[in-house]
């Protein structure tokens, strides 16, 4: 099992750009999460969902969207990035009862 | 708001000592606690959990307490080793905030060999 996977792994945009972050998870798990990481800071929740067809904004969920079309992918837009966008990007899967599990990461610069 | 904050940013422990770790809360009604240790480029890893109708829950060279009239919780890692050095992080989560995780900032643990 992947568990749960991010793609891309590493990502440079332009100011004005627009991106979408791919989770898929094979865990079966309902809900979903997208969080940010910045140096010196936890992780902050942009968005996330509780089932497939849900979602709902977290803690900053400005300048980004989401969608959850199937249940196991949960995907992350920026429409137009900025620089304040530039950040280590999580995903995590979690049955809501239990501990969250997370990717990789997504490394993006915007420049 | 949700606040879960730690006491110390980072600590540094000789290898073989224990280490604890910190965090505070603020929602009274949460009642799933994490650990999670991020070594460098990776995701957070769980570590332990604990619901809040526990006090204490031990693991493999772990340790986790709750103190629920204070709401603090720590981690206690016995016999530290090298490969504990990490940042690690609280994270606390209610029912009535829709069952989503709050994270600390993290503490940075060092292990001195």
């Amino acid at each position: 099992n992947a568990g749960v996977t991010q793609t891309p792994k590493f990502r440079v945009l332009k100011t004005g750009q627009s991106m979408t972050l791919l989770c898929a998870q094979d865990m079966n798990h309902e809900y979903m999460y997208w969080y940010r990481q910045d140096p010196g800071m936890g992780l902050r929740l942009i968005h996330y969902s509780v089932g497939e067809g849900t979602t709902a904004k977290g803690e900053v969920p400005d300048g980004y969207n989401v969608s959850r079309l199937k249940k196991q992918n949960f995907l992350l837009g920026l429409e137009s990035a900025a620089p304040s966008q530039t950040s280590v990007y999580f995903c995590a899967t979690s049955t809501g009862d239990t501990e969250a599990f997370f990717g990789q990461g997504t490394r993006l610069t915007v420049v | 708001g949700e606040s879960v904050g730690l006491h110390l940013p980072t600590l540094s422990v000789q290898e073989g000592d224990n280490s604890i770790i910190n965090c505070a809360y603020s929602n009274s009604a949460s009642d799933y606690f994490i650990w999670y240790k991020q070594e460098s480029g990776k995701g957070p890893q769980f570590i332990i959990d604990i619901r809040s109708n526990m006090d204490k829950r031990q693991g493999q060279r772990v340790t986790v307490l709750l103190n629920k009239t204070v709401k603090h919780l720590s981690l206690q890692i016995a016999a530290t080793q090298p490969g504990d050095s990490a940042v690690y992080f609280c994270a606390e989560k209610a029912s009535n905030t829709g069952n989503q995780f709050y994270f600390g900032t993290g503490t940075s643990l060092t292990v001195i060999p």
